[in-house]
């Protein structure tokens, strides 16, 4: 099974500030790595798959990089609406398909 | 749009079953690949299990192996989930997921989420 490691766990950021958020796959995933966003109470987002294709209706301040085992998501210019957790998801080697614990992207 | 209400959640004792169900709107159904993931209370994510479009191809997590059962009606736009034998570390909030690609092009990424329904497992 495939272990995908986030960091950091917490960030904390303002409003109009850029963000990067980490994924780490235990083996390689090659390029299969997709990006959710999760807000309380409400199911995931897809932002993001084969590590830098946006998902329909995703706007460009949402953009992922990275291939092998090394992934980012990148949040150009924080609005107040993507404060939220942060999932990445590979599916590279599966089943099963794993997820990682995720990161909380909080206001400073 | 894309519409997925999942349905049949509630409290159930260890052992037990349930059923839960998600009717699917917006979308040519038979065409996509469907999945359920689910997220204990406050955790991350989980995958639990796919079924092909046509239903030929289930795969499922070792966590429940054996005990659920991923199915679908393709005329009624229905995806199930059987869960048997269940156990306290299966509660949780189910989501059905839709599947990104279409038929054989499956992706294995989910583009559409329901809203969930919640299972506890409890004495």
């Amino acid at each position: 099974e495939i272990v995908l490691t986030q960091s950091p766990a917490t960030l904390s950021l303002s409003p109009g500030e850029r963000a990067t958020l980490s994924c780490r796959a235990s083996q390689s995933v090659s390029s299969y790595l997709a990006w959710y966003q999760q807000k309380p109470g409400q199911a995931p987002r897809l932002l993001i798959y084969d590590a830098s294709n946006r998902a329909t209706g995703i706007p460009a301040r949402f953009s992922g990089s990275g291939s092998g085992t090394d992934f980012t998501l990148t949040i150009s210019s924080l609005e107040p609406e993507d404060f939220a957790v942060y999932y990445c998801q590979q599916r590279s080697n599966w089943p099963p398909l794993t997820f990682g614990q995720g990161t909380r992207l909080e206001i400073k | 749009q894309v519409q997925l209400v999942e349905s049949g959640g509630g409290v159930v004792q260890p052992g037990r079953s349930l059923r839960l169900s998600c009717a699917a709107s917006g979308f040519t159904f038979s065409s996509y690949g469907m999945h359920w993931v689910r997220q204990a209370p406050g955790k991350g994510l989980e995958w639990v299990a796919v079924i092909s479009f046509d239903g030929s191809n289930k795969y499922y997590a070792d966590s429940v192996k054996g005990r659920f059962t991923i199915s679908r009606d393709n005329p009624k736009n229905t995806l199930y989930l059987q869960m048997n034998s269940l156990r306290p570390e299966d509660t949780a909030v189910y989501y059905c997921a839709k599947e990104l690609g279409v038929k054989w092009a499956a992706e294995y990424y989910f583009d559409h989420w329901g809203q969930g329904t919640l299972v506890t497992v409890s004495s």
